[in-house]
């Protein structure tokens, strides 16, 4: 069974750009969560998408924003791009049913903003 | 708020020993799920184990076992007989099954085992 993948695996802009990242769960899987990991900050949860419909968002910005399509594949989009926006954004999946409280995580991409 | 805490930023034990990591965590939720993930050089957050709140049984995964305190909100994780490939960040996690189905994450603790 395929993992987890996310697209590009790095990923670097200038201020003020816009960031798309991609992320493709486990087959089976309907819901995706996205998770910053910046340096000094660590884990912190971003936005989590669940059959189409954003479900809940974290303590974030409105520039931070995404999509979830109907193959349950997700974007991220991260407008006007600031310094502090550079970290690792981690991708998740987990499927309903008796072990839909697990969620499996994709390798990230290194986002880096100059 | 949900809160965790990893009291050990670094750890680092000889090859075949057992370690054991720390967590606390703060809740007023009474059903929760709480996990360990394992991120190595790689950057793949990989969970190890996970515990349910309601079982007072703890969890094991071959050499991976844990110590699920609910009164104290501990949650602590036992590797034994420690390998090489076992090397990486290891973080606690909080789940809550209130609201939003979101991870809250310890600042991790970073085990090293040497040869």
């Amino acid at each position: 069974e395929a993992g987890v993948t996310q697209s590009p695996t790095h990923l670097i802009k200038t201020r003020g750009q816009q960031a798309t990242l991609r992320c493709s769960p486990i087959s089976g899987h309907t819901s995706v969560y996205w998770y910053q990991q910046a340096l000094g900050l660590g884990l912190q949860f971003l936005l989590w998408y669940d059959e189409g419909e954003e479900r809940n968002r974290g303590n974030f910005p409105p520039r931070f924003s995404g999509r979830q399509f109907p193959n349950y594949s997700s974007e991220l989009n991260v407008n006007a791009l600031e310094l502090e926006d550079s970290a690792l954004y981690l991708c998740a999946s987990n499927k309903p049913g008796q072990r839909r409280y697990e969620q499996y995580f994709g390798p990230g991409t290194r986002l880096t903003v100059t | 708020a949900q809160t965790v805490t990893q009291s050990q930023p670094e750890m680092s034990v000889q090859e075949a020993e057992t370690v054991t990591l720390s967590c606390t965590y703060d809740t007023s939720e009474n059903n929760y799920y709480l996990f360990w993930y394992k991120q190595p050089p790689s950057r793949q957050m990989i969970l190890v184990i996970r515990q349910e709140a309601y079982k007072q049984q703890n969890a094991t995964e071959n050499r991976f076992s844990v110590n699920f305190q609910k009164a104290a909100k501990s949650f602590s994780l036992k590797i034994s007989d420690s390998q090489l490939g076992d090397t990486a960040m290891y973080f606690c996690a909080f789940l809550g099954l209130q609201g939003a189905q979101k991870l809250v994450f310890g600042q991790g603790t970073r085990l090293t085992i040497n040869p």
